[in-house]
């Protein structure tokens, strides 16, 4: 059972919008910032978004990220059949003194 | 280009101990914390441990404190896991992993490079 609440799945036609939410509480996301991490298959994970909503270099704006309360959002515009891969949220928990992730969405792409 | 390369996997039957190491390049290794992360077969990614910068401060998960090390040899450009008591639950890929910060406990920082990971196997 991840601390992190993430949808395992998600699917949406090439060229559509998707969104992945990630959920969490006040001791983790609440007080903390949310990166978010893509693993493509057979690969290892990926940043894709950090401190909330920034992108590191390289990676394109279709990707963006927000956050309020205690969850945040993984957007992803003009979906790519390049795209289907594992996405996890991650944050600090300030009460358990660990990183933590979400269980992961598979994004797949019709 | 950073790099981070792991080594040290294999099979290993319960009870008995393996060391992992991870050499990078590509970044100034002394200027950044760094984590092991690891994912069982078919599973999610699992934080294990992190280390800052000038080894000062150490965290584990609960699932592997007292059993795993965390260290670190700067001069080097290494991190190492010294993993005792193995069990099957630990059965995983380990990701040697860049922190983005100073600080491995950091809440504004995140893991901004990965290894490949190096596959450790727990069975009797």
């Amino acid at each position: 059972q991840s601390v992190l609440t993430q949808p395992p799945s998600v699917s949406a036609a090439p060229g559509q919008k998707v969104t992945i939410s990630c959920s969490g509480s006040s001791s983790n996301i609440g007080n903390n910032y949310v990166s978010w991490y893509q693993q493509l298959p057979g690969t290892a994970p990926k940043l894709l978004i950090y401190e909330n909503n920034k992108r590191p270099s390289g990676i394109p704006d279709r990707f963006s990220g927000s956050k309020s309360g205690t969850s945040a959002t993984l957007g992803i515009t003009g979906l790519q059949t390049g795209d289907e891969a594992d996405y996890y949220c991650g944050t600090w928990d300030s009460s358990l003194s660990v990183w933590v992730f979400g269980g992961g969405t598979k994004l797949t792409v019709l | 280009e950073v790099q981070l390369v792991e080594s040290g996997g294999g099979l290993v039957q319960p009870g008995r101990s393996l060391r992992l190491s991870c050499a990078g390049s590509g970044f100034t290794f002394d200027d950044y914390a760094m984590h092991w992360v690891r994912q069982a077969p078919g599973k999610g990614l699992e934080w294990v441990s992190g280390v800052n910068w000038n080894s000062a401060r150490i965290g584990y998960a609960d699932s592997v404190k007292g059993r795993f090390t965390i260290s670190r040899d700067n001069a080097k450009n290494s991190l190492y896991l010294q993993m005792n008591s193995l069990r099957a639950e630990d059965t995983a890929l380990y990701y040697c992993v860049k922190h983005k910060g100073t600080y491995y406990d950091s809440s504004g920082s995140c893991f901004d490079y990965w290894g490949q990971g190096t596959l450790v196997t727990v069975s009797s």
